[in-house]
């Protein structure tokens, strides 16, 4: 069974930042692209980044770029996060998923529970 | 497609059929997949790669694909259909992934 846990979220202030973490279990890690969505609550879904199975290729939202990076250790069976100059519009719960295939442009197939990041001051 | 256009909301009698679209730029030509995610819970893929239900999805969820308008079609409707349904295409141009406005939907 595929399961993703997140974790590292958190209340920090604007401007600081966070590194958000996903340890996958039940599938092959290195086979498969990782991506993280966030979610407003009671909003839509927004995509957020991606990384290919090797870290190859990665892609982020505009939003974004420049502010987050996105990386993995496929050693270690780990998706990670880090978000530097937070703002208050970056308060989100933040999902892991899984992609059906190895390199970007598929379909999202397991998901994680999420993990809340709030930015206040 | 960069932008996927849903309705908000949509109202189904238990036993009737759901349709659910997800309007874009010729969204006909990408390949569309659907997710449906609960209160509090974690979105679940239902359909990929256009028609594809992936192991445990039941029959009574597809979906079709043409023109501007991509339909997620939910027959004999159940109460546990009752959720948030968001669309998703790849789209090329600018590498991103993107998410539709979403429609919940509720049994009556």
């Amino acid at each position: 069974e595929v399961q993703l846990v997140e974790s590292g979220g958190a209340l920090e202030q604007p401007g600081r930042s966070l590194r958000l973490s996903c340890i996958a279990s039940g599938f092959t890690f290195a086979d498969f692209a990782m991506h993280w969505v966030r979610q407003v609550p009671g909003k839509g879904l927004e995509w957020v980044s991606s990384v290919d199975w090797n870290s190859g290729s990665s892609a982020y939202a505009d939003s974004v770029k420049g502010r987050f990076s996105i990386s993995r250790d496929n050693a270690k069976n780990s998706l990670f996060l880090q978000m530097n100059s937070l703002r208050s519009e970056d308060t989100a719960f933040y999902f892991c998923a899984k992609d059906s295939g190895s390199l970007l442009a598929t379909s999202l197939d397991s998901w994680g529970q999420g993990t809340l990041v709030t930015v206040s001051s | 497609s960069s932008v996927l256009t849903q309705p908000p909301s949509v109202s189904v009698t238990p036993g009737e059929t759901a349709r659910i679209t997800c309007g874009g730029d010729e969204i006909g030509s990408d390949s569309v997949h659907w997710y449906q995610q609960k209160p509090g819970q974690a979105p679940l893929l239902v359909i990929h790669y256009g028609t594809d239900r992936p192991p445990g999805i039941p029959e009574r969820i597809s979906a079709s694909n043409s023109g501007n308008t991509a339909t997620l079609t939910i027959s004999r409707v159940e109460a546990a259909d009752e959720a948030d349904y968001f669309c998703q295409v790849w789209h090329s141009p600018s590498a991103h992934y993107v998410f539709g406005t979403g429609t919940k939907v509720t049994v009556l």
